[in-house]
């Protein structure tokens, strides 16, 4: 079966420039996650929805990141105004878990590697 | 606050060794806690989880509270084992992971 999808899997940005990354999640998948790595460390959580309404975007490092997901389904993470430091992997995962508690396992997709130069 | 810590960066054992991966966490409520690998080339996936308390590929990890640790053992670890494990913490609505361990078994 389809898993978790995301695209563009690679994407060159300049300084300055807006980007968006889209998720789409197992077909189902109530819980949606979306996840920041940098090289060498692990994932950083950024920000959850259950369904269509986003419960905590605690991690999300600026206001220039925004993520929503209007259907509850496709989920889009926007950065505006690249910087430098915004250039890491960024990860979408959705699980059929409806508390958020991670009850259920998170199935990642293979990221976006984005390079903002 | 919610913290995950894998002090091993690195982690390199001979087949058939036996294998402990480290993970330490501070939570002031009830954890439920993880372990995350990633194989070469592959996607992050699901080892185990402590709620379910089962055997995945010959790992097990047991939730001491005492010392507030989730480490990952194998008594006899394989070539295939080689990846990068992270263990993780759910909270209300977010999910951590430690910086993760990157386990070499060599031949």
């Amino acid at each position: 079966g389809a898993g978790v999808s995301q695209s563009p899997r690679y994407k060159v940005a300049k300084r300055g420039q807006d980007v968006a990354l889209r998720c789409d999640p197992i077909s189902g998948h109530v819980s949606l996650f979306w996840y920041q790595q940098a090289l060498g460390q692990g994932p950083e959580f950024l920000t959850y929805f259950q369904n269509e309404a986003q419960l905590d975007k605690s991690g999300l490092p600026s206001d220039r990141f925004f993520a929503e997901r209007p259907e509850g389904s496709v989920s889009t993470l926007k950065i505006q105004r690249t910087q430098q430091e915004d250039s890491a992997v960024y990860l979408c995962a959705s699980s059929l878990d409806q508390t958020g508690r991670g009850a259920y396992e998170q199935y990642f997709g293979p990221g976006t590697r984005l390079t903002v130069t | 606050a919610q913290r995950v810590t894998q002090p091993e960066k690195l982690l390199s054992v001979f087949k058939g060794a036996p294998v402990e991966l480290k993970c330490n966490y501070s939570y002031s409520g009830s954890p439920e806690l993880f372990w995350y690998v990633q194989y070469s080339r592959q996607r992050l996936q699901l080892l185990l989880r402590h709620i379910s308390r089962e055997s995945i590929k010959g790992f097990t990890a047991d939730l001491n509270k005492g010392e507030t640790s989730f480490h990952l053992k194998k008594p006899f670890a394989q070539e295939e084992d080689s990846a990068m494990y992270y263990c993780a913490l759910s909270g209300l609505n977010d999910m951590r992971f430690g910086a993760g361990t990157r386990l070499t078994v060599k031949p």
